[in-house]
């Protein structure tokens, strides 16, 4: 099983651009979320969605948005990079009462 | 609503000495409890979970916790650590819900 996959890996974007990080899973699982990192701040949820069409905010939504059409895929879209975006952001999905499951994250500077 | 706090930022240790890192957690209701580690410029890995049953929860690379619903604790802790065992470690906490919410995290440094 391909697991959680995060594409891309790494990217640069200059002030103002927009971009989607792509998350996929194949494990059906109902949950899915979106955490960005940050030296010193642990990982914090972003949004996230407890199944298809179903969408909603985590601690820190600004400047992001999301949307869930099917089970297995969840995007983040940047409207408008800003360098507080800079971070390493990390999808996850699991079943309720279940481990999350991680991508192996995506490196984001904003310059 | 839930949150967790990692008592320590940094923890220098040297091999195969004894390490405890501290997570104490704020909750309203039941929770699951969970531990995480992230090697350098690697995703997380989950070290161990609690659910329900037994407070003493055994998980993987010889790591332990111990759950504690009266201090409201989970204590992660290994007798012996490696060289290997150098990570950022995260706690996490989730109510009857989906949401996980993580610590700050803690940088362990294991040293010859």
């Amino acid at each position: 099983n391909a697991g959680v996959t995060q594409t891309p890996k790494f990217q640069v974007l200059k002030t103002g651009q927009s971009m989607t990080l792509q998350c996929a899973q194949d494990m059906n699982h109902e949950y899915m979320s979106w955490y960005r990192q940050d030296p010193g701040m642990g990982l914090r949820l972003i949004h996230y969605s407890v199944g298809a069409g179903i969408t909603d905010q985590g601690e820190v939504p600004n400047g992001y948005n999301v949307s869930r059409s099917t089970t297995e895929d969840f995007p983040l879209r940047l409207l408008s990079a800003a360098p507080s975006q800079t971070s390493v952001y990390f999808c996850a999905s699991r079943l309720q009462g279940s481990p999350l499951h991680f991508g192996n994250g995506t490196r984001l500077t904003v310059t | 609503a839930q949150s967790v706090t990692q008592l320590d930022s940094q923890v220098p240790v040297f091999e195969e000495a004894p390490v405890e890192l501290r997570c104490n957690y704020s909750s309203s209701v039941s929770v699951y409890l969970f531990w995480y580690v992230q090697y350098p410029n690697q995703g997380l890995q989950l070290l161990l979970k609690y659910l329900s049953g037994s407070t003493l929860v055994k998980g993987i690379n010889g790591f332990e916790a111990e759950f504690n619903k009266s201090q409201t604790s989970f204590h992660l802790r290994k007798p012996s650590v490696h060289i290997s065992d150098t990570a950022e470690y995260f706690c996490a906490v989730s109510e009857i819900t989906y949401k996980l919410s993580f610590g700050a995290g803690t940088t362990v440094t294991v040293r010859a």
